[in-house]
């Protein structure tokens, strides 16, 4: 399973755009980039995935490099209720033999939204 | 309202003394998971189940038994706790091909 690296942690102010990098370069081409985000202790909370080509929702956008090998979660206007925990997680398109996968959760990225 | 519960939120027991976190999902959710989360060490997956009688390992299962005989619910089996099971304990569900797992709320769980 392709591991991720994202920074320990960032600040952000309130109203700009929040820009979470991830680096995923072993991933292989039947992976999926996950994101979620966890506030305070609370079960982390999903929040987009993407094969290729860049992904929006209403909350975030994703971009994923052409390569493949890195990925940026933007929040276009961060608030306060922003600041969490967010997590990079890459996952097969397949099922393993078992009829399911595993999701690999690394130690995230702490956000702080700054008032 | 769809969601994931667990029971009990807070647990403070001791070594040796048996103990079943319970999970239960209204969305008749085929897959179910238990994970784990300590400090510096992010999330990490003890066991999954893709649906009734049929469960497989995480990363860290030693320890902990899962059972799946219905489908909405999944508890988690300490047969012996140990201080090092002491951590905050997830359960999540999806469907068979949905891509967003909703987790529960958490269990803090004390080991002494």
């Amino acid at each position: 399973d392709a591991k991720t690296t994202q920074p320990p942690s960032m600040d952000c102010a309130e109203g700009r755009a929040a820009n979470l990098p991830c680096n995923h370069s072993t991933i292989s081409g039947n992976e999926y980039v996950y994101w979620y985000r966890q506030i305070h202790s609370q079960g982390p909370q999903y929040i987009i995935h993407g094969l290729k080509n860049n992904e929006t929702n209403e909350m975030a956008s994703l971009i994923i490099t052409e390569d493949r090998k890195s990925s940026t979660l933007i929040l276009p206007h961060a608030t306060l209720r922003d600041t969490a925990v967010y997590y990079c997680i890459v996952r097969p398109l397949q099922y393993t033999t078992s009829g399911t996968y595993k999701y690999i959760f690394g130690t995230g990225t702490r956000l702080k939204v700054l008032a | 309202e769809a969601q994931v519960t667990q029971n009990p939120r807070y647990l403070i027991t001791v070594t040796g003394k048996k103990l079943t976190v319970t999970c239960s999902q209204n969305m008749n959710h085929e897959y179910m998971s238990w994970y784990r989360q300590d400090p510096g060490l992010g999330l990490r997956q003890i066991y999954y189940s893709m649906n009734v009688e049929v469960t497989d390992k995480g990363d860290v299962p030693e320890g902990y038994k899962v059972s799946r005989k219905e489908k909405r619910n999944f508890p988690l089996i300490l047969e012996s706790p140990s201080p090092n099971q002491t951590s905050l304990y997830f359960c999540a569900s999806r469907s068979q091909q949905g891509n967003e797992q909703f987790f529960g709320p958490g269990t803090r769980l004390t080991v002494l």
